[in-house]
């Protein structure tokens, strides 16, 4: 059973536009929710979190929105470039227990 | 910060045979470890998650096996391998607030 869920294995991009990769769970003690990028043969490395009390993060270029009532969450990266390309994991955990949940990934490809 | 060591980086072994992937911990003490594999299709699955020193839970029924014989050591194990275990094999210190992975192995069974 997949408790996080990211549908669209992969994405094409025009450099310089707006990049949304989605995410869904079906978990409702989730309460914690991560984004993860991934380089081929390398660890995942952290991006941006977001917490169930608020419904939006920003950093930089990389914002996720969550939507607690239709358990969805996306990842903007506005303007997106070329090196953002790469595999992005949505994760989920849930208070007082500490493993993380890793959807399948979406393959962001950035285009010239 | 925590370092996370993996050996081997990359590992071609035939169906049937033994294996080892030893992950070490650097920085932190008594760290909640976790071994993950990225497979075609399947993302990052989670197999096994340490707490402590000879404290394993397994998230999946498989042909592999945890151990956690020190602090800050966790070992991967298989005694007869499955053309099914090749992928890309992470080690992993996580708590909410941080999150630590190894360089990862890539394993391949042929």
């Amino acid at each position: 059973d997949q408790q996080v869920k990211q549908n669209s294995p992969s994405l094409s991009v025009q450099e310089g536009r707006i990049s949304i990769l989605n995410c869904d769970y079906t978990n409702s003690m989730f309460d914690y929710f991560l984004w993860y990028k991934k380089y081929p043969a390398e660890g995942p490395t952290f991006l941006i979190s977001i917490s169930s009390i608020k419904d939006k993060n920003e950093d930089g270029r990389f914002t996720v929105f969550l939507n607690k009532s239709a358990k969805h969450l996306s990842l903007h990266i506005v303007p997106s470039q070329p090196g953002d390309s790469a595999v992005y994991f949505c994760a989920a955990s849930a208070t007082g227990d500490d493993k993380i949940i890793f959807g399948k990934g979406t393959r962001l490809h950035i285009l010239p | 910060s925590q370092t996370i060591h993996q050996w081997p980086a990359t590992l071609v072994q035939p169906v049937g045979s033994p294996l080892s992937l030893e992950c070490t911990v650097e920085g932190t003490s008594n760290p909640n470890l976790y071994w993950y594999r990225q497979a075609a299709g399947r993302g990052l699955q989670l197999l096994f998650y340490s707490v402590g020193i000879g404290q394993i839970s397994s998230e999946v029924p498989q042909n592999l096996s945890a151990s956690r014989p020190q602090d800050r050591q966790f070992i991967l194990s298989s005694k007869k391998l499955l053309l099914s275990d090749s992928g890309f094999y992470l080690c992993a210190s996580i708590t909410v607030n941080e999150q630590f992975f190894g360089p990862g192995t890539r394993l391949t069974v042929l």
